[in-house]
């Protein structure tokens, strides 16, 4: 199973709401990531977490808050977004955090209205 | 400042001949390049990988090439198929952090 499912697959917000994006995977793997995309651009890195605690964090802003409630989940919490943080939101997965192939999800499509 | 590069934006090839996909980058503490590729509304597909200690990585039609001292790497895919026409990005492994190209639109023509 090489696998990263990620729920929903379109969510659209208002800037007042308060949603949740869901990333699984069950392969085992160590570490989760959290990437942005925007359209024509490649991902970019958001959140790293190494066995469940916080790893990175690319200058985020506090409105994205990340959540690992165990090895096989990964959240990312959403607050008071703006309409530029539209765009395709990444989990992916890897076994350990050096030198090992990540696995992405297929991605929630964000529109915050 | 952008650290990996793919200068082509597209890239147009007939089915059944070499595709040859370019990637430079500038960091020398990268320790590990990898290739993936994407369809629209997808999540990135990871295809092959090389570490920094080697200089080729074949798997099946694609085969990985790294030049450390021209800080440049490169995927062959032969023979083409039309399955094989999507974005194509590069990405640079640091501690965990993949650091992507712009990409490149491989069109395969039958």
């Amino acid at each position: 199973d090489t696998e990263v499912t990620q729920t929903p697959k379109h969510l659209v917000m208002g800037m007042t709401n308060k949603k949740s994006l869901k990333c699984e995977q069950h392969m085992g793997h160590r570490a989760m990531y959290w990437y942005k995309q925007k359209a024509k651009k490649p991902p970019e890195l958001m959140f790293v977490y190494s066995y469940e605690k916080l790893s990175i964090n690319e200058s985020v802003p506090s409105r994205f808050s990340p959540e690992c409630p165990n090895s096989s989940l990964l959240n990312l919490h959403l607050h008071a977004l703006q309409p530029e943080d539209s765009a395709l939101y990444l989990c992916a997965s890897s076994l350990g955090l050096a030198g090992n192939e990540q696995y992405f999800g297929p991605g929630t499509r964000l529109t915050v209205t | 400042d952008q650290q990996v590069k793919q200068n082509s934006p597209s890239l147009s090839v007939q089915e059944g001949r070499i595709s040859i996909l370019n990637c430079d980058y500038t960091n020398s503490m990268f320790d590990y390049f990898l290739w993936y590729k994407k369809y629209p509304a997808e999540g990135p597909t990871f295809l092959i990988s090389i570490s920094s200690i080697k200089d080729k990585n074949e798997d099946g039609r694609f085969t990985v090439f790294l030049n450390k001292s021209a800080k440049h790497l490169s995927l062959h895919i032969v023979p083409s198929q039309p399955g094989d026409s999507a974005v194509y990005f590069c990405a640079a492994s640091q501690g965990g952090k993949l650091i992507f190209g712009q990409g490149t639109e491989l069109s395969v023509k039958p």
